[in-house]
């Protein structure tokens, strides 16, 4: 059974520069989020999808964006890139929005120059 | 604001050890994870604790929930080099009433295991 799926690994990218990041989450899985990993402010929460429609969303600015297409697949998109945006981006994918336990992919690595 | 509090956030300990990590978090939620992450890794799953008084145990690692005290435990029992990475624990946020989504990460205990 195919985990969950993160591409690309590994991003460097300029300020103010746009990057789109996607993730394909676990077969039958309809709940996929998206967390944000830094050494100074840990993992914390950017947003939730489910059946193609955002359900939570985290403390982020405006410039970060997501959508989920009708096969489940997401992508993340941060506009205006900032130098405080280099992070692991990570995706867990559920089956439901009110399922008990939450995969996580391997991250995309996006540095931000 | 849910908050979570992970302690110790490091630990270096000897082989064949046992150690507790501990886990509290501010408002009521049924809904308790533990995460391991290797360096440069993802997360992975090891526990999943649903309900007050839930214990799972897998291998040297046990974990515990409290809801009333709003604690949650991981215990390691013998300690062994291959356990040494980073723990966090999560609590689902849309089930604390305290307004927070998704999960809601402590800031990880890094366990270093020594021979």
């Amino acid at each position: 059974k195919a985990g969950v799926t993160q591409t690309p690994r590994y991003l460097i990218k300029t300020r103010g520069q746009q990057v789109t990041l996607s993730c394909s989450p676990i077969s039958g899985h309809r709940s996929v989020s998206w967390y944000q990993q830094t050494p100074g402010q840990g993992l914390q929460f950017l947003f939730e999808y489910f059946s193609e429609t955002q359900r939570n969303k985290g403390n982020f600015p405006g410039r970060f964006s997501g959508r989920q297409f009708s096969n489940s697949r997401s992508e993340m998109n941060v506009s205006t890139l900032e130098l405080g945006d280099s992070a692991l981006y990570l995706c867990a994918s559920s089956r439901t929005v009110s399922n008990t336990e939450a995969f996580f992919g391997q991250g995309t690595r996006l540095t931000v120059v | 604001e849910l908050k979570v509090e992970q302690n110790p956030l490091f630990l270096s300990m000897q082989e064949g050890k046992n150690y507790t990590i501990y886990c509290n978090y501010s408002t009521t939620s049924d809904r308790l994870y533990w995460y391991r992450q290797d360096p440069g890794k993802s997360l992975e799953s090891l526990f999943v604790l649903l309900s007050n008084g839930a214990v799972k145990q897998e291998g040297r690692l046990m974990a515990s929930l409290d809801t009333k005290a709003r604690l949650s435990t991981l215990h390691i029992t013998a300690a062994v080099h291959d356990l040494s990475a980073t723990y966090f624990c999560a609590v689902d946020g849309t089930y604390s009433g305290g307004g927070a989504d998704g999960l809601t990460f402590g800031k990880g205990t890094h366990l270093i295991i020594q021979p």
